[in-house]
């Protein structure tokens, strides 16, 4: 398996244009997250979904935030418009929900970049 | 909601050094990570434990559940081991999204 395919791999943009983020999960996996990493907050989950609903939206920072998942190998995140502060690094990731547990496979991420 | 702390942010060691990560939360948890970033900016998933301990090669994880507290421990350190270790935990019963400790910032130095 490709493991957990996210693009781009990295995104400049001005300020005010809408950017999306997109993601492909692992096949067979029933939970997809969207995480954000930045040097002065770290790691922060944004949403999750199970079985492409969306269970958890309460890290979204604000309204020019949202996420889909139309159907279970595919994930988008747009943030419209854009702002400087969202600068950051966007992670995806996977997990399938059997006994064994819930180890998440992570994306390689999307830098993004906004002027 | 839960606050996961790590100590220490940084930590530089000798190559062959035993290495003890340090990481406590204040709500219970159903389940703890522990992550490791490379350099290059990788996330992988090292461990997921919610109770005792468990062993890859030469990493370590331990957790107590009574102490809200969990440790990521190598053994014979190597340069290779150099990377950021995140501890991470998921405090729902299914598959909550995780909270994050801010990472340890490794460097083995040969």
């Amino acid at each position: 398996d490709a493991g957990v395919i996210q693009s781009p791999r990295h995104e400049v943009t001005e300020m005010g244009q809408e950017v999306t983020l997109r993601c492909k999960p692992i096949s067979g996996h029933d939970y997809l997250f969207w995480y954000r990493q930045t040097m002065m907050r770290g790691l922060e989950l944004l949403i999750y979904f199970n079985n492409n609903v969306p269970i958890d939206d309460s890290g979204m920072p604000e309204d020019r935030f949202s996420a889909k998942m139309p159907n279970a190998s595919f994930s988008t995140l747009k943030i419209q418009p854009s702002e400087p502060r969202d600068s950051a690094v966007y992670f995806c990731a996977s997990s399938l929900s059997t006994a064994g547990g819930l180890i998440q496979f992570f994306g390689p991420g999307t830098r993004l970049t906004v002027l | 909601k839960n606050e996961v702390e790590q100590s220490p942010q940084n930590l530089t060691a000798q190559e062959g050094e035993f290495i003890t990560i340090n990481c406590s939360y204040s709500v219970g948890i159903s389940a703890l990570h522990w992550l490791q970033q490379h350099p290059g900016g990788g996330i992988v998933s090292l461990f997921m434990l919610s109770s005792g301990k468990k062993k890859h090669g030469r990493l370590i994880a331990t957790i107590n559940i009574q102490e809200k507290h969990s440790s990521l421990h190598i053994t014979a350190s190597h340069p290779r081991d150099s990377a950021v270790y995140i501890c991470a935990a998921r405090s729902g019963g299914g598959a909550d999204g995780l909270t994050f400790g801010k990472g340890t910032h490794l460097i083995i130095q040969p």
